[in-house]
C-alpha cells in the first residue's frame, strides 16, 4: 500500500511564526504535491514538485514556499504564519507509471494536517 | 468558469437508496476520471477511476463517463451510513510527463440510516 505521512495532525501557531510542516511517502514516486483544503473551494495547489530539488508553483503559492531534498521528502513553508492561512494541508505523491489497477498520475493523499493560526 | 464543476451538496438519501454523484468538465483533453472519497477529517482516498469512455463496475459502485457531453458520474446503489463522505471527482489528460490533477470542489453526501 501507497503510505504518505504528514508530520502532525493538528498545529495551532501564533500569527508571523514559521511553520513547517513535513510529508513522506515510500512509494519512489517522483511527484509531490501541497495543497490546502477550505469549505466551498475545495483543493487548491499551492505548490508541487516533480523531481529533487525541482519545484514550481501552484495556484495559490504567495505566502508558502517549499523544499524537496530528498525524493521521498516533501516541505511546506510557512515563512510567517498569517490567520488566513488557518486552513486543512493536504499532500499527495504520484508517479508517471501509478499502481497496478490505478490510472497514471494517480495522486495517494496523507491524512492531512489541520493548521490553525491565532 | 472552472475546468471542472461539482455541485457541492450536501446531497441526504436514506440506507438503501440509489446515489448519483456527477461531475462536468470543460477539457476535452482529459481522459482518466476517477473519484476520491474523503471522510471528514481525512484525505482524500481513490476509490475507482475510469479511462475514456464507458463504465466500470467495482461492488456497489459504478463510474460513468460520457465523453461526448463532458459528463461524468458516480452511482452507489444500496448506500450505507458508512457511504457518508464527500466525493471528489479528478482527472488528467494523459498518461505521459507531468499530469496534474484537477478537482472539483466536492460533493458531501449524508446516508442516514
Amino acid at each position: 500500500d501507497v503510505k504518505v505521512t504528514q508530520s502532525s495532525r493538528y498545529l495551532v501557531k501564533r500569527t508571523g511564526e514559521k511553520v513547517f510542516l513535513e510529508c513522506v511517502q515510500d512509494m519512489d514516486h517522483e511527484n509531490m504535491f501541497w495543497y490546502r483544503q477550505d469549505p466551498g473551494l475545495g483543493l487548491r495547489l499551492i505548490y508541487f514538485s516533480y523531481d529533487v530539488k525541482m519545484k514550481e508553483k501552484g495556484d495559490i503559492p504567495e505566502g508558502y514556499s517549499v523544499s524537496r531534498e530528498k525524493k521521498e521528502r516533501f516541505s511546506l513553508i510557512l515563512e510567517s504564519a498569517s490567520t488566513n492561512q488557518t486552513s486543512m494541508y493536504l499532500c499527495a505523491s504520484s508517479s508517471v507509471a501509478g499502481l497496478a489497477g490505478s490510472a497514471p498520475h494517480t495522486q495517494y493523499f496523507g491524512p492531512g494536517t489541520r493548521l490553525t493560526v491565532l | 468558469q472552472k475546468e471542472v464543476e461539482q455541485d457541492p451538496g450536501p446531497l441526504s438519501v436514506p440506507e438503501g437508496a440509489i446515489v448519483s454523484l456527477n461531475c462536468t468538465y470543460s477539457n476535452s483533453a482529459f481522459q482518466y476520471f476517477m473519484w476520491y472519497r474523503q471522510y471528514s477529517r481525512k484525505g482524500p482516498e481513490l476509490l475507482m477511476y475510469t479511462y475514456s469512455s464507458g463504465n466500470k463496475e467495482d461492488g456497489r459502485f459504478t463510474a460513468q463517463v460520457d465523453k461526448s457531453s463532458k459528463y461524468i458520474s458516480l452511482f452507489i446503489r444500496d448506500s450505507q451510513p458508512s457511504d457518508s463522505a464527500t466525493y471528489l471527482c479528478a482527472m488528467s489528460a494523459g498518461n505521459t510527463g507531468f499530469q496534474k490533477l484537477v478537482f472539483g470542489t466536492g460533493t458531501r453526501l449524508l446516508v442516514s440510516p
